[in-house]
């Protein structure tokens, strides 16, 4: 597609139940960042895939959070048994090129609430 | 600890001023500074800066960094309800590739 299609749009969810968030980053994009922005914060990295190298997932906050890239393309970020402080927009960027910082282009995010 | 902080959190000023939002950022790891507008969900990009002094334009919209005293400022000139939006900045660091975002500054604009 033409940008970066993240699915669903809008999450609301039991506390306690799983959740997966899916990112469809630009075609041929190399690089995809996962980040988390809770109410009125900044944007809080959570993790980085890049080409086939292992992921940095130095940003996930517990191990209740994991996430995959399969063949390079989509992304899915799972969340285990939420809680109420999970409820953030969480948004995904994909870049063509490693390093060129202009080039990342983020998509809709999903807006997760936890109840 | 923050590393990239961005002043102030919000500001509110009538259509037609000019504002100054402010950003300082970490000297460790930097490659560099990079300014988005986030109006709803998805932030887009404003600038990007490498080279300390260099002023970068774009319409009413102008960023400079000084990699001396490790900040980066974004004037807005003649204000209009359109640029209310976060304003973000964020330190892309060279070692890791991460790009770290401040808190952002809230921008309201008043008819």
């Amino acid at each position: 597609g033409a940008g970066v299609s993240q699915s669903p749009s809008n999450k609301v969810t039991e506390k306690g139940k799983d959740v997966e968030l899916r990112c469809d980053p630009i075609s041929g994009h190399t690089a995809l960042y996962w980040y988390r922005q809770s109410l009125g914060q900044g944007l809080e990295f959570l993790i980085y895939f890049q080409g086939n190298s292992a992921p940095d997932k130095s940003g996930l906050p517990s191990d209740r959070f994991s996430a995959e890239r399969t063949g390079g393309s989509v992304s899915t970020l799972t969340i285990q048994r939420t809680q109420q402080e999970d409820s953030a927009v969480y948004l995904c960027a994909s870049s063509l090129v490693q390093g060129v910082s202009a080039g990342y282009t983020f998509g809709s995010g999903t807006r997760l609430t936890v109840v | 600890e923050d590393k990239v902080v961005q002043s102030p959190l919000s500001l509110v000023v009538h259509e037609g001023d000019t504002v100054t939002l402010n950003c300082s950022y970490e000297v460790t790891n930097f490659r560099s500074l990079l300014w988005y507008k986030q109006e709803k969900k998805a932030p887009t990009f404003l600038f990007m800066l490498t080279s300390s002094g260099i002023e970068k334009k774009s319409g009413r919209l102008s960023s400079i960094l000084d990699k001396k005293e490790l900040f980066s400022i974004l004037n807005i000139t003649a204000t209009q309800t359109g640029d209310s939006a976060v304003y973000l900045c964020a330190q892309h660091q060279n070692r890791d590739d991460k790009i770290i975002f401040g808190k952002g500054t809230r921008l309201h604009i008043l008819p």
